[in-house]
């Protein structure tokens, strides 16, 4: 299967910074990406979805100011969780998709503590 | 929409007990199935899938079956061991090339020695 390599994994940040998660696709070109959130004993919501090149459609309820979503190579996408608040804690997930896709490959997420 | 039931957990069992997860799906046409295990502190792995109807997805010993007259993928091991504990997710993929993956609620599974 396909290797998604997801950074960083844990991250401490004070409240009202910004914090980058960034997921790359390091052996083949993935031209769809998902990112997905998880609260504790909770499923992964899926916040927003988008194609290389394109601006990302955003779940209802997730706002995209705050979450800046860019996937402007078909390796590269990231996640910005702007002036990040203690309720963004969460477990982030970003899941790529290749052009023939039948499944998704994960990044190993990345969780973020707002302090 | 498309919408994933899998039984609420937690579910403990102990060592070499059989297990069952069930999982329901409804979808139009004939999506693709999961199953996806989160262990601790980790993102998720596929488990295994199923594409088409009466197909049978396993891997390390677990299987699943893609029922179409049942809409159901239950997940099922024989014989469960410790590194067995984790949360599993059934999901399903629509057959749009446009569908995303819809995810159950998860169900957390622990194994006693």
């Amino acid at each position: 299967g396909a290797v998604v390599s997801q950074h960083p994994s844990r991250v401490i940040c004070k409240s009202g910074t910004s914090v980058k998660i960034e997921c790359r696709s390091l052996d083949f070109q993935a031209t769809t990406m998902f990112w997905y959130r998880q609260f504790p004993k909770q499923s992964l919501m899926l916040m927003a979805t988008s194609n290389e090149g394109s601006k990302a459609t955003y779940e209802q309820g997730v706002e995209k100011d705050k979450f800046l979503i860019n996937h402007a190579s078909l390796t590269l996408s990231t996640l910005t969780v702007t002036s990040a608040h203690p309720e963004d804690s969460s477990f982030y997930i970003c899941s790529l998709g290749p052009p023939s896709w039948t499944e998704a490959f994960f990044g190993q997420g990345t969780r973020l503590t707002v302090v | 929409g498309d919408s994933v039931t899998q039984m609420e957990g937690p579910v403990t069992l102990s060592e070499e007990a059989f297990l069952t997860i069930n999982c329901t799906y409804t979808a139009t046409g004939y999506p693709s199935l999961f199953w996806y295990v989160q262990y601790p502190g980790e993102g998720l792995q596929l488990l295994l899938k199923a594409t088409k109807a009466d197909d049978k997805g396993s891997n390390k010993g677990f299987e699943a079956t893609y029922r179409k007259e049942t809409t159901s993928f239950h997940l099922e091991k024989g014989s469960v061991q410790v590194s067995d504990s984790a949360v599993y997710f059934c999901a399903l993929r629509g057959y749009s090339s446009a569908s995303k993956i819809i995810f159950g609620s998860g169900t957390r599974l622990s194994i006693r020695p």
